[in-house]
C-alpha cells in the first residue's frame, strides 16, 4: 500500500494564477481532508469530505474548492491564488469507524 | 466556537528530563482525543483516547484524558535527542467527524 499519495510536493504559482492539488489514498477510507499548516497555527481544517460524492467546509474554506470524485481521490483547488494562501498543505483519510488520521507528505505551496 | 489549546507552545529540556504537555478543548460534541507527533514532514499517530482515567502508554510515553475537565495530557519520561518535534493534540467532533487540532507544542530536547 502506498497510504496517502500527494502531488506536488512543491508548487510556486504567483498571484491570480489557478492549480489543483491531488490526493489519493488506497486504504479503501470512507473520509478525507484537507489541512493547510502555517507556523504557529497548527493544522486547519479546510474542507473534507465524510464519503464518495459529499463534501463539508472546514475551518478556513473561503478561495478554496475540494471534489471527491472517487472513494480514493479528494482534489483540493485555488482558483485564484493569493500570498495568504502560501502555506503546507497535508490531505489526510480516516478508516471506517475509527479516527486515527493518516496523512499524505504533504504540499509546500508559495504564492508570490 | 470548538477549539483546542496547548501548553506551553515550545519548551526545551534536557535529555533525561521528564515533561508534561497539557491539552485543553471546548467541544459541542466531543468523541475522542488524538496526540501525533510530527518531525520535519507528516504528523504521525501517538494516542487515540476516548475514556476518563484510563492511561495509555507506548514506551517512554504515556497520555491520560480527563473528559470532566475537558482535558489531557502527554508525559514524556527520560527524554532523548529524537523526541524533539511538534506535538500536536486534536478532538474529534461527533456529529460530522471534524477534527480540530490545536497549535501545537515544540519540544526541543538538548543533550
Amino acid at each position: 500500500n502506498a497510504g496517502v499519495t500527494q502531488t506536488p510536493k512543491f508548487q510556486v504559482l504567483k498571484t491570480g494564477q489557478s492549480m489543483t492539488l491531488q490526493c489519493a489514498q488506497d486504504m479503501n477510507h470512507n473520509s478525507m481532508y484537507w489541512y493547510r499548516q502555517d507556523p504557529g497555527m497548527g493544522l486547519r481544517l479546510i474542507y473534507y469530505s465524510a464519503s464518495e460524492g459529499t463534501t463539508d467546509k472546514g475551518e478556513v474554506p473561503n478561495g478554496y474548492n475540494v471534489s471527491r470524485l472517487n472513494k480514493r481521490e479528494f482534489s483540493l483547488r485555488l482558483e485564484s491564488a493569493a500570498p495568504s494562501q502560501t502555506s503546507v498543505y497535508f490531505c489526510a483519510s480516516t478508516p471506517p469507524g475509527r479516527y486515527t488520521q493518516y496523512f499524505g507528505p504533504g504540499t509546500r505551496l508559495t504564492v508570490l | 466556537e470548538d477549539k483546542v489549546v496547548q501548553s506551553p507552545l515550545s519548551l526545551v529540556v534536557h535529555e533525561g528530563d521528564t515533561v508534561t504537555l497539557n491539552c485543553s478543548y471546548e467541544v459541542t460534541n466531543f468523541r475522542s482525543l488524538l496526540w501525533y507527533k510530527q518531525e520535519k514532514k507528516a504528523p504521525t499517530f501517538l494516542f487515540m483516547l476516548t475514556s476518563s482515567g484510563i492511561e495509555k502508554k507506548s514506551g517512554r510515553l504515556s497520555s491520560i484524558l480527563d473528559k470532566k475537565e475537558l482535558f489531557s495530557i502527554l508525559n514524556i519520561t527520560a527524554t532523548q535527542t529524537g523526541d524533539s518535534a511538534v506535538y500536536l493534540c486534536a478532538v474529534v467532533e461527533t456529529s460530522y467527524d471534524k477534527v480540530i487540532f490545536g497549535p501545537g507544542t515544540s519540544l526541543s530536547v538538548i543533550p
